[in-house]
């Protein structure tokens, strides 16, 4: 079990326009989810927290209003980047919480998704 | 404060042992957590520890001391798909994962 997705896995496109990035959880339930940025040989950046519902908690100095997230149900997440530039171009990873997966009481690991790379041209 | 750190870079022989050390500063504490990514890809869960002492899932164990802010990541019986960068991140009061920079582990046959 476990298993979280992320469509698309590569995108290109122009600057200016907005982009769409959807995670979704396949086999379990996940009231929160995580959104992560991570540059060449860097590690992962927080950027966002996705709680079902509800507004996500941003990190600082992460712009909301050009990372939108919304957490619509309880196995989809999505992150949209309006009017990317190059400087956005990255590694995005969501990550989602199963709260009903415990193998040796781990019931805080976060289970990641395959990852989306953005290159914004 | 918080802080993490590991090592940025270790190289070591197909079919030896290897230790990935990560210390680290915080007040509040949920366990430790090491994950391994292959270039290009996200991170898989590799182990958890809350409590002092050793666990071990086959090839990889995972140590922990709490009272001094230390793991360690071991590594038997190297294999070359063992290269990749090693993550560690422990969990702090409001249940955030801070990530360590990763170690990048290149193994050599």
């Amino acid at each position: 079990g476990a298993v979280v997705s992320q469509h698309p896995s590569w995108v290109i496109c122009k600057s200016g326009t907005s982009v769409k990035i959807e995670c979704r959880s396949l086999d379990f339930q996940a009231t929160t989810m995580f959104w992560y940025r991570q540059f060449p040989k860097q590690s992962l950046m927080l950027m966002a927290t996705s709680n079902e519902g509800s507004k996500a908690t941003y990190e600082q100095g992460v712009e909301k209003d050009k990372f939108l997230i919304n957490h619509a149900s309880l196995t989809l997440s999505t992150l949209t980047v309006t009017s990317a530039h190059p400087e956005d171009s990255s590694f995005y990873i969501c990550s989602a919480k199963n709260p009903g997966y415990r193998t040796s009481s781990v019931q805080e690991t976060q289970y990641f998704g395959p990852g989306t790379r953005l290159l914004v041209l | 404060g918080q802080n993490i750190d590991q090592p940025t870079e270790m190289t070591a022989t197909e079919g030896a042992i290897v230790q990935i050390n990560c210390t680290y500063q915080t007040s509040g504490f949920n366990g430790l957590f090491w994950y391994q990514q292959h270039a290009g890809e996200a991170p898989t869960f590799l182990s958890y520890n809350v409590l002092d002492g050793l666990e071990e899932k086959g090839r990889f164990s995972s140590f922990l001391s709490r009272s001094k802010g230390y793991s360690y990541l071991l590594l038997k019986e190297l294999q070359m798909k063992d290269s990749a960068s090693y993550l560690c991140a422990f969990m702090d009061s409001n249940y955030q994962l801070i990530w360590g920079a990763g170690t990048k582990l290149i193994i050599k046959p």
